[in-house]
């Protein structure tokens, strides 16, 4: 199994929302990704964990907030979102210090925050 | 942080003509270069990872070299096919971060 599956596809939420994004893979992967990608931009790097502790924050916000429970799942906690957060939130993963291995990616979320 | 470019940033071909991309990125650090093909409403898809200086890698028609001291790499298309429409990634990994840094991507489109 190469997938990672991404929940929901699709989040409209309002600014005082709280919602969460869920990321899975059984593929025996320890690190996990979060990027976030807006139109016609690169995807940009959020949150890295590997072995399940937290080990890069590109300075995102407080109103993310990510969290490993184990080796299969991450999730990114959305609260107080504003209208420019809406975007393609994206999560990968990969084996850890394999620089020749590559890293397998979900469809996405498409978060819309109105 | 990286700054990875890509050029051009799209592409309008006809089936049967061969093309390339250019992925540029910093040479300092230098750790890993991949490629991803990225179609519409799926997931990004690796195509190619390289390390070393030099390398040259193929997958049926399309394939790609990496010159990590200058800092570029090429991606060919060979004879592209309307199924070869799709918007292409290159990212690279530095040693200290060892996180992907990606461009804003390639779109390609082949006409039939």
């Amino acid at each position: 199994d190469t997938e990672v599956t991404q929940t929901p596809k699709h989040l409209v939420m309002g600014m005082t929302n709280k919602k969460s994004l869920k990321c899975e893979q059984h593929m025996g992967h320890r690190a996990m990704y979060w990027y976030k990608q807006k139109a016609k931009k690169p995807p940009e790097l959020m949150f890295v964990y590997s072995y399940e502790k937290l080990s890069i924050n590109e300075s995102v916000p407080s109103r993310f907030s990510p969290e490993c429970p184990n080796s299969s799942l991450l999730n990114l906690h959305l609260h107080a979102l504003q209208p420019e957060d809406s975007a393609l939130y994206l999560c990968a993963s990969s084996p850890v210090g394999q620089p020749n291995t590559e890293a397998f990616f979900g469809q996405g979320t498409r978060l819309t925050v109105v | 942080i990286l700054n990875v470019e890509q050029s051009p940033q799209s592409l309008h071909v006809q089936e049967g003509d061969s093309t390339n991309f250019t992925c540029s990125f910093p040479s300092s650090n230098f750790y890993a270069l991949h490629w991803y093909r990225w179609e519409t409403a799926k997931s990004p898809e690796a195509l190619f990872v390289m390390t070393l200086n030099g390398d040259e890698k193929k997958k049926g028609r399309i394939s790609a070299t990496l010159n990590t001291k200058e800092g570029y790499s090429y991606l060919y298309i060979k004879g592209s096919q309307p199924e070869d429409s799709a918007t292409y990634l290159c990212a690279s990994m530095d040693t200290g971060r060892r996180a992907l840094t990606f461009g804003s991507g390639t779109r390609l489109q082949v006409q039939p």
